[in-house]
């Protein structure tokens, strides 16, 4: 009975591969978000969805395509992957707060992607 | 200067001790700040809020300094399960209204 469940925990591919990383959220929160963390533990929001529909989009490579089929579920696709994307990526939901972003973030466990 | 600047440590102390980090914000518009725990290679997780007022949970005293731009977070009688890294997040304020994080304060409780 995971809260914020991804898949998969671990991903090593090659340059230059597409990949997809899935999120679910059992909490019936409105808002999801994926977050990167680089080597450097620096935790920064990549995108931010509110029931379904996109509200945070920094600034990222547009290889980087979130999707979001239901408010449980934000996707995250790769496209043409660079070293430079290793990282553990996060996702994220949140209740409602003031606003449509909140303070209170429930984490799922990460998947650490490696790129070779 | 950085949006959200910690002390990155690490700070090693004996079991028993207190420790405080502080943490400070560039933009004085900022409204809500609040602290995270993340252990190593898991996930962040809400320590605790802080309140202009000041607020503590147990062993934890959070407070913030609005004249000066910082919060700190006060640990008491720490315990070896008080090892990780305390990321402080303000949440900001108008067409900056999203959580900024920051890189995180390393903390190790030695026996």
């Amino acid at each position: 009975d995971t809260a914020v469940s991804q898949t998969p925990k671990y991903l090593v591919t090659q340059m230059g591969n597409d990949k997809s990383i899935k999120c679910e959220q059992n909490l019936g929160h409105d808002t999801m978000y994926w977050y990167k963390q680089d080597s450097k533990k620096f935790l920064k929001i990549m995108f931010s969805y509110n029931n379904k529909e996109l509200i945070i989009n920094e600034t990222v490579p547009n290889r980087f395509s979130p999707k979001s089929p239901d408010k449980a579920h934000l996707n995250l696709h790769i496209n043409s992957l660079e070293l430079g994307d290793s990282a553990v990526y996060f996702c994220a939901s949140s209740p409602p707060g003031q606003g449509l972003i909140s303070y209170e973030q429930y984490f799922g466990p990460g998947t650490r992607l490696t790129v070779t | 200067r950085k949006e959200v600047e910690q002390d990155p440590g690490p700070f090693n102390v004996p079991e028993g001790a207190t420790v405080a980090f502080n943490c400070t914000y560039s933009n004085s518009a900022s409204q809500s700040f609040f602290w995270y725990r993340q252990d190593c290679r898991k996930e962040p997780k809400l320590l605790m809020s802080v309140y202009s007022s000041g607020n503590e949970d147990g062993r934890f005293t959070a407070q913030l300094n609005r004249a000066s731009q910082y919060i700190s977070l006060l640990i008491r009688d720490s315990k070896l399960s008080d090892s990780a890294t305390y990321l402080c997040v303000v949440l900001g304020a108008g067409n900056n209204r999203k959580l900024i994080w920051g890189l995180g304060t390393s903390l190790a409780v030695n026996p």
